[in-house]
């Protein structure tokens, strides 16, 4: 079966510093892995997705995400934060043959002018 | 990417009632999806919706109480039946954008339901 764990609750970063959320998967075969951000009031938006290929992955608003297979990992990464980018973010898998993702619970993250 | 429309966008309810919500999609799809979001928890799948025949329930979810409807490509309806507090969540209306496993799923802005 697929999963996400996402260990932290909530991440505070200052403006400018990096910033780092945490992903770790489990599934049976090949993962298809994403990451969505939820910002107050609003649906989710897509940020980026690792298929195959280059383990390090760019996406939306400067923000990347790293492949590691040994490790079972998806870590979201942003070298500078910005005040605007406190919101929920979440990862997801979905495994191949499966048509459902799988989301983690989330993780808060609260950027400190 | 697919442009997602849901009304109502909130709504308050009274314990027993039903409440139907809509979504609507700018772009014909083949996958559409109903999720429920919790206050302060993940998303959790309701059902795949299925163009033409009966949606397909995830475990803990069941026709009668979420009854959902899917006439055409563009268009859906999750329906929250004889409700009750703990039905209180923000219900999120889904897409993929292609049928693969590799494909992104968009989400619409959701829509908050309070039932007192």
């Amino acid at each position: 079966a697929q999963s996400v764990a996402q260990p932290e609750d909530q991440v505070n970063v200052a403006e400018g510093n990096p910033l780092t959320v945490k992903c770790t998967y489990s599934v049976s075969g090949n993962p298809y892995l994403f990451w969505y951000v939820q910002y107050p009031n609003r649906g989710l938006q897509f940020l980026l997705k690792y298929i195959t290929g280059d383990n390090l992955v760019k996406g939306s608003y400067g923000f990347e995400a790293e492949f590691n297979k040994s490790q079972t990992s998806f870590h979201l990464k942003k070298p500078s934060a910005l005040v605007s980018d406190s919101a929920l973010y979440f990862c997801a898998v979905r495994e191949e043959g499966n048509n459902r993702l799988a989301f983690g619970k989330g993780n808060q993250v609260v950027v400190i002018p | 990417s697919a442009v997602i429309s849901q009304k109502p966008s909130r709504d308050i309810c009274q314990r027993g009632t039903s409440l139907t919500i809509q979504c609507q999609v700018d772009s014909q799809v083949t996958m559409m999806f109903w999720y429920r979001q919790q206050p302060g928890q993940s998303l959790t799948l309701i059902a795949t919706a299925n163009q033409g025949s009966e949606a397909t329930y995830e475990s803990g979810f069941v026709i009668d109480k979420f009854p959902i409807s899917r006439p055409n490509l563009t268009f859906s309806t999750l329906t929250v039946s004889n409700m009750s507090p703990e039905d209180s969540s923000i219900y999120l209306c889904s897409v993929s954008s292609g049928t693969g496993p590799y494909n992104e799923q968009f989400f619409g802005p959701g829509t908050r339901l309070t039932v007192l």
